[in-house]
């Protein structure tokens, strides 16, 4: 089984309709993070939560919210879907303690969001 | 201007070409160094790991960091059909809240 899973792998939705994606692990981290990648654009965070009770913007927040159920759940909302909302989305975990390196992070994959 | 400017190729070599991939950035502050290959559909995974200024090898790749230039590299010696994917340039500072990306380079290894 996969350590990062993420749920739907692909979905489609109507602009205004609120839609939840959602991310387990297996791999025990307490890091975890959500990206959306768009062409020509990389990776860019959303937004990333270190423990239970930590809760942190990143890069490109607006429109989206978070919901840090458990060590293991990580799930990313859109309020209000938008057309430039559509891209592929992709959670990610990571244990300092662990891993080849510190910065290691371990990517589902993905999820592909089209917002019509 | 982004922190992280990485060529988005497409880049095309036959195979067992020597490939260079870079990034360039601007935060004096970034300290750890990483390269990422995703393959198509499938998430990114941790290829290369370097720490300050200097070398690593491992294998048929090498990752270079010249801290002063601002400048990060990834060389591929005989490089296969099996290494087509995108590559992502990422890192961070020693506060080491989270990664910044790269754009990626899309890189095709023609047989």
């Amino acid at each position: 089984d996969a350590d990062v899973t993420q749920t739907p792998r692909n979905r489609i939705t109507k602009t205004g309709k609120r839609i939840m994606l959602e991310c387990s692990q297996t791999k025990g981290h307490d890091r975890m993070y959500w990206y959306r990648q768009d062409p020509g654009l990389g990776l860019r965070l959303i937004y990333y939560s270190f423990d239970v009770k930590d809760i942190n913007k990143g890069e490109i927040s607006d429109g989206y919210s978070v919901s840090r159920q458990a060590q293991a759940k990580f799930s990313l909302s859109l309020e209000s879907a938008i057309p430039n909302q559509t891209a592929l989305y992709f959670c990610a975990t990571s244990d300092p303690r662990t891993g080849r390196a510190r910065e290691t992070q371990y990517f589902g994959p993905g999820t592909r969001l089209l917002v019509l | 201007q982004k922190e992280v400017e990485q060529d988005p190729g497409p880049l095309s070599v036959p195979e067992g070409a020597i490939v260079s991939l870079n990034c360039t950035y601007s935060n004096s502050a970034f300290q750890y160094f990483m390269w990422y290959r995703q393959y198509s559909r499938k998430g990114p995974e941790l290829l290369m790991y370097t720490y300050s200024s200097g070398n690593k090898e491992d294998g048929r790749f090498t990752a270079q960091v010249d801290k002063s230039s601002k400048y990060i590299s990834l060389f591929i010696r005989d490089s296969q059909p099996s290494d087509s994917a995108t590559y992502l340039c990422a890192m961070s500072d020693t506060g080491r809240r989270a990664l910044t990306f790269g754009s990626g380079t899309r890189l095709q290894v023609q047989p």
